[in-house]
């Protein structure tokens, strides 16, 4: 089974300029989350896509990033125009989207793809 | 607001000794914890995760303990080997699938 896809892997770019990144998920997965990585941190959440429905952005900064997944599949995540501070590993992650009860066996498990290191000059 | 912390950056054991990774989270309403594994330039991997009403879950080599009261989980390796070294990021879940993650602890096994 395809795991998660990721382009590109690597991307510099100056202050100011734009840039976008790309994911596919795995085939079947409803439920799409793009994460921000910052050195020595962990992984921060983003934004939520539940098929091509938005279901959480609050921690995307909105005035600059934007993301879309037009028809329930790929999506792209974009920043215009980008500041120092976005350089960051930037990872797509996926899930089938079940709902799942607390307290049963199991979790909506995601998983991650190899993420894309931007590096903003 | 850091709602999950791993306060150890880093922990080195010897190769056939216990790992022991620690985590502590503030957010009583957290349903699920996880553990994700990750090696340079790959995303990270899931490997175990343990439901809010349980205190222990192993598979294999690995083992998560959670204390509730602690607001405290912790996940055992045995016996540690090389392949294991990696950062380990510890998750907390809630009710819409949302991860919260740590700051990530790296773990070094020697032979």
């Amino acid at each position: 089974e395809a795991g998660v896809a990721q382009s590109p892997r690597y991307k510099i770019i100056e202050k100011r300029q734009s840039v976008a990144f790309w994911c596919n998920p795995i085939s079947g997965h409803a439920t799409l989350y793009w994460y921000q990585q910052i050195l020595g941190q962990g992984p921060k959440l983003l934004i939520q896509f539940q098929n091509n429905g938005v279901v959480d952005d609050s921690q995307l900064p909105k005035d600059r990033f934007s993301a879309e997944r037009l028809k329930g599949v790929d999506s792209t995540l974009k920043i215009q125009p980008a500041k120092l501070e976005d350089s960051a590993v930037y990872l797509c992650a996926s899930s089938l989207g079940r709902l799942t009860t607390p307290g049963t066996s199991g979790t909506d498990t995601q998983y991650f793809g190899p993420g894309t290191r931007l590096t903003v000059l | 607001d850091q709602q999950v912390k791993q306060n150890s950056p880093s922990l080195s054991v010897q190769e056939g000794r216990i790992s022991i990774l620690n985590c502590d989270y503030t957010n009583s309403m957290f349903d699920y914890f996880l553990w994700y594994k990750k090696y340079p330039a790959e995303g990270p991997t899931f490997l175990i995760s343990i439901s809010s009403i349980k205190d222990k879950n192993e598979d294999g080599r690995f083992t998560v303990f959670l204390n509730k009261s602690a607001k405290h989980l912790s996940l055992h390796i045995v016996p540690s080997q090389p392949g294991d070294s990696a950062v380990y990021f510890c998750a907390a879940r809630n009710a819409g699938n949302m991860l919260t993650f740590g700051g990530g602890t790296r773990l070094m096994v020697k032979p």
